[in-house]
């Protein structure tokens, strides 16, 4: 059965600081893959997706991820992080042709003013 | 847009009764997913149905969940003899069919569930 696993579940930042998530899966056919965003007291919010072609995906807030298909896993990116962007940060995978997202257990991001 | 609405927002229930929750999803979305969190854990996959048919269960779905969507709208998710594992969050999700696993999932605010 697919997995996704991140690494950290728990990560505290200055602003300013750089920010990267780990993602890996364990699926070895063509993916679809997604991170999602969850602020305090809102649901589940698209920041970026990947399907096919560049493997790096640009998404909302100044968020990126690169998908490396040899090391399965596609990790979220933010140069510059802001307080605003405290909130917990899921990756999820969808195999080709599938019909459900596969989350991993989520990152929550602390962002210190 | 209005978004995909979810209700109740929270629910406590007592064991061994049942419950039932209801999604509304965007209204061109003919696809629609219901997933459940548990604490300190992403959401896992329950059911999802195109327009009314329910094509895929998990088997996290036991005998006492049902799902329903009659006429492709809105969905409803009842849960009989309710225990206390089955408190966590439920969420619906929709989407527009596109194939191919590119479905872009987008999801309401779940409801919470709690079983005493």
């Amino acid at each position: 059965a697919q997995s996704v696993s991140q690494h950290n579940h728990h990560v505290i930042l200055s602003e300013a600081a750089s920010l990267e998530l780990g993602c890996n899966y364990s699926y070895g056919g063509t993916v679809n893959l997604f991170w999602y965003v969850q602020y305090p007291g809102q649901h589940l919010q698209l920041l970026l997706k990947y399907f096919s072609g560049d493997p790096l995906v640009k998404g909302i807030k100044g968020f990126e991820a690169e998908f490396i298909k040899s090391k399965f896993s596609f990790n979220l990116r933010k140069p510059s992080v802001q307080w605003s962007d405290t909130a917990e940060y899921f990756c999820a995978v969808n195999k080709e042709y599938g019909n459900k997202l596969v989350f991993g257990a989520g990152t929550i991001l602390r962002v210190k003013s | 847009d209005t978004g995909v609405s979810q209700d109740p927002r929270h629910k406590i229930t007592k064991r061994g009764q049942n419950v039932t929750f209801r999604c509304d999803p965007i209204s061109e979305h003919n696809r629609l997913y219901w997933y459940r969190q548990t604490l300190g854990q992403g959401p896992e996959f329950l059911t999802y149905f195109q327009n009314e048919a329910q094509l895929e269960k998990s088997r996290l779905l036991s005998d006492r969940f049902s799902a329903e969507r009659p006429k492709g709208s809105f969905s409803t998710l009842e849960i009989q003899r309710t225990e206390q594992g089955d408190s966590a969050m439920y969420l619906c999700a929709s989407s527009p069919f596109r194939g191919g696993g590119q479905e872009t999932q987008y999801f309401g605010p779940g409801t919470r569930l709690l079983v005493l």
